[in-house]
Formats: structure tokens, sequence, C-alpha cells
């Protein structure tokens, strides 16, 4: 059974500091998928990662796939409070279905 | 842009009711899923849907629950007989294909079983 383990699961941070999110997962795969959720609202798709040593970056945020590792992360970068959010990773082993990891709520404080 | 439509927003039902939950994908996606996420807890998948079959399901979508693509436009999730354990966030998504693509998703229902 796959899991999908991410830490933390509460970051506070500082404006302006920059901090990663760790997801691990415990089955091969080279698909790997980033949401945000803001509170009471849906998913909200960030990154798709769908190769060994991918990176891809959209404002403060940058996220990486290292498929040997079953590592991805999601870099922030001089945080600003607009990110509070819950960041989910999430990981498609089987090609019909996404398995989540616990969500990283992060506070960005002024 | 296109997306996900889901309805209704919210529903109310009592212990033992059935519901119908339904969606409206992008258009020109082919594959379906529902996910639910019960309060301050993660994403779970229910099921997937291609070419009017469930593709896959997993361990939670019992035999109280059913999905159908009962025309060309919506794709509904029912559950037969509701337990206070259902009462969760259900959302839908779609994507074009599976595998190098991403889902998206629909703004959700909110369900709550009392």
């Amino acid at each position: 059974e796959l899991k999908v383990e991410q830490n933390p699961l509460f970051l506070s941070m500082q404006e302006g500091k920059n901090y990663t999110i760790y997801c691990n997962y415990s089955t091969t795969s080279d698909r790997l998928y980033w949401y945000r959720q803001d509170p009471g609202k849906s998913l909200e798709s960030l990154f798709v990662l769908l190769s060994n040593g991918a990176v891809k970056q959209e404002g403060r945020l940058m996220a990486s796939l290292d498929t040997k590792a079953r590592l991805s992360t999601l870099h922030i970068t001089a945080a600003v409070h607009d990110l509070s959010a819950t960041y989910f990773c999430a990981v498609d082993a089987s090609g019909s279905r996404l398995t989540f990891g616990e969500g990283t709520q992060l506070t960005v404080n002024p | 842009e296109p997306e996900v439509t889901q309805t209704p927003s919210h529903q109310v039902t009592q212990m033992g009711q059935e519901v119908i939950l339904r969606c409206v994908p992008i258009s020109n996606h082919l594959y379906f899923y529902w996910y639910r996420q019960i309060l301050g807890q993660k994403v779970e998948f229910l099921v997937s849907f291609y070419n009017n079959e469930i593709s896959e399901k997993s361990e939670i979508f019992d035999d109280q629950f059913s999905v159908e693509r009962p025309d060309g436009s919506n794709f509904t999730l029912k559950i037969r007989s509701t337990k206070l354990e259902d009462s969760a966030m259900y959302f839908c998504a779609s994507s074009p294909a599976p595998a190098f693509y991403e889902q998206y998703f629909g703004p959700g229902t909110r369900l709550t079983v009392t």
C-alpha cells in the first residue's frame, strides 16, 4: 500500500523567511503533484512533476522531485501572508488514483 | 477557463437516507474521480471512472456507494444509506487521460449527516 508522508504537518513562519516542506512516499512513482487548499475551499493545482529531477517554480514556490529517494520538496522563498494555506502532495502510482499526504498547514505571520 | 462544477455545495441529510452528489466534469475530459475529505483530514480517493465503468475503487467505496454517468455531461456519486461517518467534503475531479495529466478538482460538496 502506497504511503505518502509530509513534514512538517504544521509550519508557522515569519514573512520574509525561507522554508521547505518535505513529501516522502513509499512506492516507485515518477508522478507527483502539489496542491494548495484554502480553508473550506477546493484543491488548487500548483505543480505537476513527471520525471526524476523535475524542478518547477512559480513565484515564491519551487517544487522538485527525486524519484530515487522517493522525495519531493516544496521550497518557500521569502514567505508572504498570502501563502498561508494547507499544502498537499499527492502521488500517482497506478495511473488512476492520487494518494495524498496529510497536508502541511502553513501560517505566515507578519 | 473550463472548470469542474459540483452541486449542491452543501447537503444536509438524515442518517439512513440516500443522497446523490452531482458533478459536471470538464467537457473534453474522459476520466472522472471522486475523493472525500473528512474535516481536518487528508484527501482520500474513492473511485475512478472511465468509459462508463469503474477503473479503480478504494476500500472506502463499499456497496453503499455507486457512481454513474447518466448522460454526456453529469457524473454522480450515490450513497444509498448514509451514516454519520459519511459526513465529509466530497470532491469530483476530471482529467483528459490518466497518468501524466493533472486532475482538476471541483469546488466540493459538503455532506452533513445528522
